[in-house]
């Protein structure tokens, strides 16, 4: 079955830390892999997304991604945190068929503590 | 250049009535999806249109949902009779090579 795996709901770091959020994920053809965030009361934003070509992958806002195939993992990181990064993210996969439908994780939500 | 844009940003109703849910894609994305975040669970695709043609509605739940696309520009999304379960976040996304998907900021219904 096809799946995202984001295994940790709730993630507190304390502001200026590092940041390491975890996505795997379960899909029979060539994955596109894709993070998006939801500040509170805003949509989803694209924050980096991986095609093909260098597995780590840099997005907006400082936040870079790497793409693992033999662990099928997609992990988002970021070296230092702002308390504006509090925020829940969204590990997604898709393919390059025509309109493939995206599969996203449960999310994990961030907390940034001061 | 604008982004997806949704409307209304909340809508309350009660149960057995109609709500609509409108979609405005990203000027010259030929592909437009909905998806829908009930609470506590993951975000899950309704629908996918390219231009006004139905590509793939395998996510829509039941036969009170109907969605449209008129002339390939806005799309709708109807709850005809809306369940207490239908209540969530619904997220419209439009695309324009089939691979970048762009999210609106959602219509958050509650059905009471």
């Amino acid at each position: 079955a096809q799946s995202v795996t984001q295994p940790d709901i709730h993630i507190t770091v304390s502001e200026g830390a590092s940041l390491e959020l975890r996505c795997n994920y379960s899909y029979g053809a060539t994955p596109y892999l894709f993070w998006y965030v939801q500040s509170p009361g805003q949509g989803l934003q694209l924050l980096l997304k991986y095609f093909s070509g260098d597995t780590l992958v840099q997005g907006i806002k400082g936040f870079e991604a790497e793409f693992k195939r033999s662990q099928s993992s997609f992990n988002l990181r970021k070296p230092s945190v702002h308390w504006s990064d509090a925020a829940e993210y969204f590990c997604a996969v898709g393919s390059n068929q025509a309109g493939t439908a995206l599969i996203f994780g449960k999310g994990t939500t961030l907390s940034v503590s001061s | 250049e604008a982004g997806v844009t949704q409307f209304p940003s909340h809508s309350v109703i009660e149960k057995g009535q109609t709500v609509t849910l409108r979609c405005d894609p990203i000027s010259g994305h030929d592909n437009l999806y909905w998806y829908r975040r009930v609470m506590g669970k993951e975000i899950k695709f309704l629908l996918h249109f390219v231009k006004e043609s139905k590509q793939d509605e395998s996510g829509m739940p039941n036969n009170r949902f109907l969605a449209e696309r008129t002339g390939g520009t806005y799309s709708t999304l109807k709850v005809q009779p809306a369940e207490l379960e239908d209540s969530g976040v619904y997220f419209c996304a439009s695309s324009q090579a089939l691979r970048t998907q762009y999210f609106g900021p959602g219509t958050r219904l509650l059905v009471l």
